[in-house]
């Protein structure tokens, strides 16, 4: 059983606006990383965010996290149609745990 | 930095045959890791390596699947008489281990199908 939960499932918004996708986790929060997957391909890798860190950024995307509140959310700006695919979470050590992620579609 | 690699990254075979699929992982990172995925699900965590210690197994890897890597390269995944309900993306993924447990880099995945 997967112990992550991302929100929203879906996501559909137009090219140039914000997307914001979260995910939370009902054990405590270690390291967590954001990977982005296109439709029968293998993740690539986004950003890390270790525990004893809020905030991370890279080019158009912002990763928070909030241990009290166990979540964290990637914020991805000025979207482009390449963004299109799935976006996950996944927290842990050596074992990353994955939710079913975040359908993001971004029309042109 | 070639990333990693996986092959073959397509397989379909009759339920009760045997497959082996392989995992390189980038030249420098001692940590490989198999997953497996299915159809809009997020991957699940199979086995871990450091260099050829197999380290952690989840409780899904029956007694069916089989890891190795045995110089602390490469490494080998094997599903003996498969079952339809092993039919998903297998998803190898490797890591360095010099700043704790960071970035884990995934490779292309190998697709099985078993009919």
């Amino acid at each position: 059983s997967q112990q992550g939960e991302e929100d929203p499932q879906a996501l559909s918004i137009q090219e140039g606006e914000n997307a914001t996708m979260n995910c939370s986790y009902k054990t405590s929060i270690n390291n967590l990383q954001w990977y982005r997957q296109n439709s029968g391909r293998g993740l690539v890798h986004l950003i890390l965010i270790r525990s004893n860190e809020r905030e991370k950024h890279s080019g158009r995307l912002r990763v928070t996290l909030d241990t009290s509140k166990k979540s964290s959310s990637l914020l991805i700006t000025a979207s482009r149609a390449a963004d299109t695919a799935s976006y996950f979470c996944g927290q842990g050590a050596q074992k990353l745990v994955f939710g079913q992620g975040t359908r993001l579609t971004i029309n042109p | 930095d070639t990333g990693v690699s996986q092959d073959p990254r397509h397989k379909i075979t009759k339920r009760g045959q045997n497959v082996t699929f392989r995992c390189d992982p980038i030249s420098e990172h001692n940590r490989l890791y198999w997953y497996r995925q299915t159809l809009g699900q997020g991957p699940e965590f199979l086995t871990y390596f450091q260099n050829e210690a197999q380290l952690e197994k989840s409780r899904l890897l029956s007694d069916r699947f089989s890891a190795e890597r045995p110089k602390g390269s490469f490494s080998t995944l094997e599903i003996q008489r498969t079952e339809q309900g092993d039919s998903a993306m297998y998803l190898c993924a490797s890591s360095w281990s010099g700043q704790g447990f960071g970035e884990q880099y995934f490779g292309p995945g190998t697709r099985l199908t078993v009919t």
